[in-house]
């Protein structure tokens, strides 16, 4: 079974609100967590990341929390926009030879005007 | 730049037919490839992923196949579709020797009726 997942399946946000989006990771020796959006009919696209040395990480409306304490990873989108309306896929990289990802299964992100 | 190339994007085969999607990368040079599949609201399942040509290693053990006949070209397989097989297909790539972040392609919509 799949090692990451995500606490709400679907987040429903107002134009304009912040949204947090929230993931848990079960493998404490992963060291590399990874959100990518994945808007319908698409590929996934990358959004930011985050190694276990840091617990947080800014980048253009987007900010990753990392609490490794509990194995918690966050991705908040400020002002969150229509355009913002996908499914979000965290991620997490075992810190082992010959893995890949492992993804959870994504919170779909709707955006109301 | 690096691009991935990812065809056909929909694809509608019958039960027990053959399965052949293509994947191409630009340029990179020794890129790790991916093949995952995607099942309608579902998260992203790896099936294979490949360091080098020929190398080939599988997580999933399915009626699916992969091969890497050139170092930036990843195919995946079937020599007759199940029902099952049904799903958006991802080819993905990573840097060389590292499993972190992956970029996508724009996927394949199989259909198998």
């Amino acid at each position: 079974g799949e090692s990451v997942g995500l606490h709400l399946p679907t987040l429903s946000v107002q134009e304009g609100d912040n949204s947090i989006i929230n993931c848990a990771y079960s493998n404490s020796a992963s060291d590399y967590f990874i959100w990518y959006k994945q808007e319908s009919g698409k590929g996934p696209q990358f959004i930011i990341d985050i190694r276990s040395n840091m617990d947080k990480r800014q980048g253009q409306r987007v900010t990753v929390l990392l609490n490794k304490t509990v194995k918690h990873l966050s991705l908040q989108i400020a002002a969150t926009q229509p355009g913002d309306s996908a499914v979000y896929f965290c991620a997490e990289s075992p810190n082992q030879a010959g893995t890949a990802l492992i993804f959870g299964k994504g919170t779909t992100l709707s955006v109301s005007s | 730049s690096q691009t991935i190339h990812q065809w056909p994007a929909t694809l509608v085969q019958p039960v027990g037919s053959p399965l052949s999607l293509e994947c191409t990368v630009e340029g990179t040079s020794n890129p790790n490839l991916y093949w995952y599949r995607q099942a309608a609201g579902r998260g992203l399942q790896l099936l294979f992923y490949s360091v080098g040509i020929g190398q080939i290693s599988s997580e999933v053990p399915q009626n699916l196949s992969a091969s890497r006949p050139q170092d930036r070209q990843f195919i995946l397989s079937s020599k007759k579709l199940l029902l099952s097989d049904s799903g958006f297909y991802l080819c993905a790539w990573s840097v060389e020797s590292s499993a972190e972040k992956l970029f996508f392609g724009s996927g394949t919509q199989l259909s198998v009726l």
